[in-house]
């Protein structure tokens, strides 16, 4: 079975360029998570989707920040315009349908943005 | 506030030098606390979860155990392939799913 997939793997973009990444869950898994990790800090939430609506994103940073679940198949976190302060390593992660316990979380290999 | 803290920052052991991870947290209604472990340039890789206080849970040299206030992750006899990062991470009973992670152990084992 196929994990959790990411493209790309390395992102390098100036300041004021727009940036698209991009998420492929496990299939089947109803969740799908985005996750950043800015260096030297912990990895932090941005937001939750079930299927194609967004649950929880009370993690995202700001609105130049846009995620989409097309479907409720892969995902795309657009970052418009980029910033410095965004650059970071940007993992996704999905789960299977919630069953009252939370699902186990896998997680992809992540992307690392660079923003000049 | 939800956090989680995570001791030591790194730990340097000699292989066959079992030791414990820390990690403390404050979550309003626990719904889960995880253990993941991370290697250079990939993803967390899921270990264990544990949901209530007592509970423990065993993987290999891998022992997690759960009390209301923290957790630990015991290794026993380790090898120099359980060098990575251990991630600790809780999520709250309610608001959804969103995970809260600390900030790691980096663990080091010498052969």
């Amino acid at each position: 079975e196929a994990g959790v997939t990411q493209f790309p793997s390395h992102s390098v973009i100036e300041k004021g360029q727009t940036v698209t990444l991009r998420c492929d869950p496990i299939s089947g898994h109803d969740n799908l998570y985005w996750y950043r990790r800015v260096m030297g800090k912990e990895i932090k939430f941005l937001l939750h989707f079930v299927k194609e609506s967004k649950q929880d994103e009370s993690g995202m940073p700001n609105n130049r920040f846009l995620a989409e679940r097309t479907g409720g198949t892969y995902s795309t976190l657009k970052v418009q315009p980029a910033e410095l302060e965004d650059s970071g390593v940007y993992f996704c992660a999905s789960s299977q349908a919630n069953v009252g316990l939370q699902e186990t979380q896998y997680f992809g290999p992540g992307t690392r943005l660079l923003v000049l | 506030e939800d956090q989680v803290t995570q001791s030591p920052e790194a730990l340097r052991l000699q292989e066959g030098e079992s030791s414990s991870l820390n990690c403390s947290y404050t979550v309003s209604g626990l719904r889960g606390l995880f253990w993941y472990r991370q290697d250079p340039g990939k993803g967390p890789e899921f270990l264990f979860t544990l949901y209530s206080a007592g509970e423990e849970k065993e993987k290999e040299r891998l022992k997690a155990t759960l009390t209301k206030k923290e957790s630990f992750l015991h290794i026993t006899a380790p090898k120099p392939e359980d060098s990575a990062t251990y991630l600790c991470a809780v999520s709250r009973r309610t608001g959804g799913f969103k995970t809260i992670f600390g900030a790691g152990t980096r663990l080091f084992v010498k052969a």
